[in-house]
């Protein structure tokens, strides 16, 4: 079966750093989306990779390693407003996304 | 701005009263797609169209369907809805099927079931 595994809930310092790490099995793989949800609300789109190596875009940064089937999402200076759901998408061989069930971030002042 | 609207953001129904979502785009994208989520879950995808070709996930319940009359519209109908469909129920819009074009999501419309 197919499988994106995430950890449930992250905890974190206002202006830290904070790593989200994403693994993932998949049958193929035609890249790899980081969306963050605030509660309640729909999921925006952070970053795509599809090659390995690391994505930079301003405060985020995105991880991927093919390979070892693993991603991670980087963000610095972590601002109160941080505080949402990060999930992890993987698109398989159908150009289906497969959905992990989201890693809750909770950033303490 | 160009987005994805959907109506209404909060929806309550009955059981067994059937119910319609609707997702409007000014995206022009070819793809449009419905999510089931619940709470602390991963969107659960139940059908998307490409164009005007409808595919539906292998175990979406037959109480669910879902019309694109045209590029820009697209609804989810609910036959008879059960507490367990109680959800968020997302539409979102991609360009293409792959590549890096990445789905938009609307806000999301918000069922609960009485």
């Amino acid at each position: 079966g197919q499988n994106i595994d995430q950890p449930t809930e992250m905890t974190a310092t206002e202006g830290a750093i904070v790593q989200i790490n994403c693994t993932y099995q998949t049958s193929g793989f035609n890249g790899l989306f980081w969306y963050q949800q605030h509660a309640g609300e729909a999921p925006t789109f952070l970053s795509y990779n599809v090659l390995d190596g690391l994505e930079e875009k301003g405060r985020f940064s995105s991880f991927l390693s093919r390979s070892k089937g693993y991603s991670y999402l980087l963000l610095k200076e972590l601002q109160m407003k941080d505080s949402a759901s990060y999930l992890c998408a993987v698109r398989d061989s159908n150009y289906q996304l497969i959905w992990g069930a989201g890693t809750k971030l909770i950033i303490k002042p | 701005d160009a987005m994805v609207i959907q109506n209404p953001r909060y929806q309550v129904t009955q059981f067994g009263k059937p119910v319609t979502l609707s997702c409007s785009q000014t995206l022009n994208h070819n793809v449009m797609y419905w999510y089931q989520q619940k709470s602390s879950q991963a969107p659960k995808l139940l059908f998307h169209y490409y164009d005007k070709d409808f595919n539906n996930e292998a175990d979406t319940p037959d109480n669910f369907q879902s019309r694109r009359p045209n590029t820009s519209f697209c609804f989810l109908d609910i036959r008879s809805p059960g507490l367990g469909d109680a959800a968020m129920y997302l539409c979102a819009t991609s360009r293409l099927a792959g590549g890096p074009d990445t789905q938009y999501f609307g806000p999301g419309t918000r069922l609960t079931v009485l």
